[in-house]
């Protein structure tokens, strides 16, 4: 089944600790994206990446870091800068415009990360 | 840069309709996307519209104008499985931000008996 998975559901951590998130997709996508959400709030930009070897800074990438060195693969690294990491990330795919008349994202099933 | 606004929170009965507004401000407008969301999951795709109109799929329907940075969402014959989050998203196609989404912080919606 084509989709994206993202592991693991649940990760505990210790504060001053990074923490890689995983993100695979076999959808062909070139776009891939990474999102936080905290309670009660809507999502918010992390890093995107439109082709491999290549990504963007969102709106809130500090204390984050990313790579695309594989078009399936996009994983996110927490790492001991980000000031308050625990929340619900969620990593979505998506055609870049044009390719198909269905260019909407494609989401994960999140990962619920809570630093200790 | 990009500003979305939606309601926190609307209250409707079974049975009835709901209408979710939307306003925002981009550059590089390429499209506006409804997703909903339920409790702990990940947000599912409900609608797109990138010209002016009405776009309907069964109960849901989506309307934008594109002139007026305005778009709704409609959720007839309301079912008690629709209570969730309903999130707007805006796509934007400029130089610095191609192929960007910027979401609104969602309007929960709450469906009584």
């Amino acid at each position: 089944d084509g989709g994206i998975t993202q592991s693991p559901k649940y990760l505990f951590r210790k504060e001053g600790q990074n923490v890689t998130l995983s993100c695979e997709q076999n959808l062909n996508h070139d776009a891939m994206y990474w999102y936080r959400q905290d309670p009660g709030q809507g999502l918010r930009l992390i890093y995107y990446s439109q082709i491999v070897n290549d990504f963007q800074k969102g709106d809130i990438a500090e204390g984050y870091s990313v790579s695309r060195e594989k078009k399936e693969s996009f994983p996110l690294t927490v790492t001991s800068a980000q000031k308050n990491p625990t929340a619900f990330y969620l990593c979505a795919s998506s055609p870049n415009p044009g390719q198909t008349s269905t260019d909407t994202q494609y989401f994960g099933p999140g990962t619920r990360l809570t630093v200790l | 840069g990009q500003n979305i606004d939606q309601p926190t929170e609307m209250t409707a009965t079974e049975g009835a309709i709901v209408q979710i507004n939307c306003t925002y401000q981009t550059s590089g407008f390429n499209g506006l996307f409804w997703y909903q969301q339920h409790a702990g999951e990940a947000p599912t795709f409900l609608s797109y519209n990138v010209l002016d109109g009405l776009e309907e799929k069964g109960r849901f329907s989506s309307f934008l104008s594109r002139s007026k940075g305005y778009s709704y969402l409609l959720l007839k014959e309301l079912q008690m499985k629709d209570s969730a989050s309903y999130l707007c998203a805006v796509r934007a196609m400029t130089t610095d931000s191609w192929g960007k989404f910027q979401f609104g912080a969602g309007t929960q919606v709450v469906v009584t008996p």
